[in-house]
């Protein structure tokens, strides 16, 4: 079975660009998590989904990042403009978002460097 | 609010060696979740386990066991005669059990580092 699938798995971009961020959830799950990751911060959750709506967003830093759902299959975490202080790994997970089993599942990362 | 405390930020053990790695966690919710992460120098994220708080039996998976105790919100994960792929961090992880909508919260990690 397909797990979390997100790309790009690294990324390199200069000061100022926009960076988009894709996640593939597993099939049949509601629930959509953005992670990030530091070494200062440790795991932080960024905005979270359920059936494509966003439910909490209180973990985006600021409005530069913005996160999309369209569809059940597929989300965008877009940072514009991108800052060296972005530079993190970004974990995208899903769950089945029902209440009996909430146990999430990562994707392996997508590795940000700005530059 | 919710809090998972993890006080090992760094652990080294030599293999074979038995290591538990502490949990502590707060929450007003009388019915949660609790979860082990484990995630290798590779750096993905493998879920472990989960346990829901009114099942308080201690779990025996293989080599790992996790200690349940809610009278001291604790929930001890214990790695016996650890071995070299075992080196990874490891985040304790709290949810809560209200809704679908509950955030899952995690622990800062403990590294652990096993020494052939």
């Amino acid at each position: 079975d397909a797990g979390v699938i997100q790309s790009p798995r690294h990324e390199v971009t200069e000061m100022g660009q926009e960076v988009t961020l894709r996640c593939k959830p597993i099939s049949g799950h509601n629930s959509l998590f953005w992670y990030r990751q530091t070494m200062m911060r440790g795991l932080e959750l960024l905005i979270y989904f359920n059936n494509n709506v966003p439910i909490d967003d209180s973990g985006m830093p600021e409005d530069r990042f913005s996160a999309k759902m369209p569809n059940a299959s597929f989300s965008t975490l877009k940072i514009q403009p991108s800052e060296p202080r972005d530079s993190a790994v970004y974990f995208c997970a899903s769950s089945t978002g029902q209440v009996t089993g909430n146990t999430i599942y990562f994707g392996e990362g997508s590795w940000l460097t700005v530059v | 609010a919710q809090k998972v405390t993890q006080a090992q930020t760094e652990i080294s053990v030599v293999e074979k060696e038995d290591v538990t790695l502490d949990c502590v966690y707060e929450t007003r919710d009388t019915t949660y979740y609790l979860f082990w992460y484990k995630q290798p120098p590779s750096g993905e994220l493998v879920f472990l386990i989960r346990r829901n708080s009114f099942d308080e039996q201690n779990e025996i998976s293989g080599r790992y066991s996790w200690n349940f105790q809610k009278s001291t919100s604790s929930f001890n994960f214990t790695i016996t005669a650890s071995q070299v792929v075992d080196s990874a961090v490891y985040f304790c992880a709290l949810s809560g059990y209200k809704t679908s909508y509950d955030k899952v919260i995690f622990g800062p990690g403990t590294s652990l580092s096993v020494i052939p």
